[in-house]
């Protein structure tokens, strides 16, 4: 099964943009790209999904490399709410209905300075 | 809309009893599913369902059980709680598999003595 690697922590000034790595050196075709966060004691949220192309929206952007092994999270202007544990994951486009083992991995812990 | 809902918030069993977790959704989604998350850990699949009448195991079932008789809910029941299933537990719910934005509910913090 395809998996993600991200670093463990990063650290970001506030009010600095933040670039999130992520690895899936084998993912296939059929995988779809998920960022989530999740903030202190709550349930993860969305942050934003791509395929191929790369995406933007209110929250962030996600840059897709060519050979979509790797991607990046992009936060343009950090503050102090994007404090979070943010995972990557992949998401096949249908239910294989075959004992999915979707993991969300540990994620990166992500601090930002004021 | 309320999204995903999930009772109760916490909850302590002992050894050996049952219990259900419930998780409603008022988003029409066919899709939902049950996340375990331990301390420091990431979130595992426990099982999920891809419409009312259908599910299947994820990547930890084994002590769990599901049903999903409505498109509404899917409870997740511990038959006899073991000390290894203190846990967070989440449900999601989402339109479709692999596309499409998973909603999460605001988990159940689970303690088994």
């Amino acid at each position: 099964d395809a998996k993600t690697t991200q670093p463990n922590s990063m650290e970001s000034n506030e009010e600095e943009p933040v670039h999130l790595p992520c690895n899936h050196s084998t993912i296939s075709g059929t995988d779809y790209i998920h960022w989530y966060r999740q903030l202190p004691s709550q349930g993860p949220e969305y942050v934003i999904h791509g395929l191929t192309s790369n995406v933007n929206n209110r929250m962030a952007s996600l840059a897709i490399a060519e050979d979509r092994k790797s991607s990046t999270l992009i936060l343009h202007r950090a503050t102090l709410r994007d404090a979070a544990v943010y995972y990557c994951i992949l998401r096949k486009r249908k239910s294989n209905f075959g004992n999915e083992k979707l993991t969300f991995g540990t994620g990166t812990r992500l601090t930002i300075i004021p | 809309n309320a999204g995903v809902t999930q009772t109760p918030k916490f909850q302590v069993l002992k050894t050996g009893q049952s219990m259900t977790l419930q998780c409603a959704q008022d988003m029409n989604h066919e899709y939902m599913s049950w996340y375990r998350q331990d301390p420091g850990m990431g979130l595992r699949l426990i099982h999920y369902s891809v419409g009312a009448g259908i599910t299947d195991q994820g990547e930890v079932p084994n002590g769990y059980n599901v049903s999903r008789s409505t498109t509404e809910d899917f409870p997740l029941r511990l038959l006899s709680a073991a000390p290894s299933q203190t846990s967070v537990y989440f449900c999601a719910s989402s339109s479709s598999w692999g596309k499409e934005t998973q909603y999460f509910g605001p988990g159940t913090r689970l303690l088994v003595l």
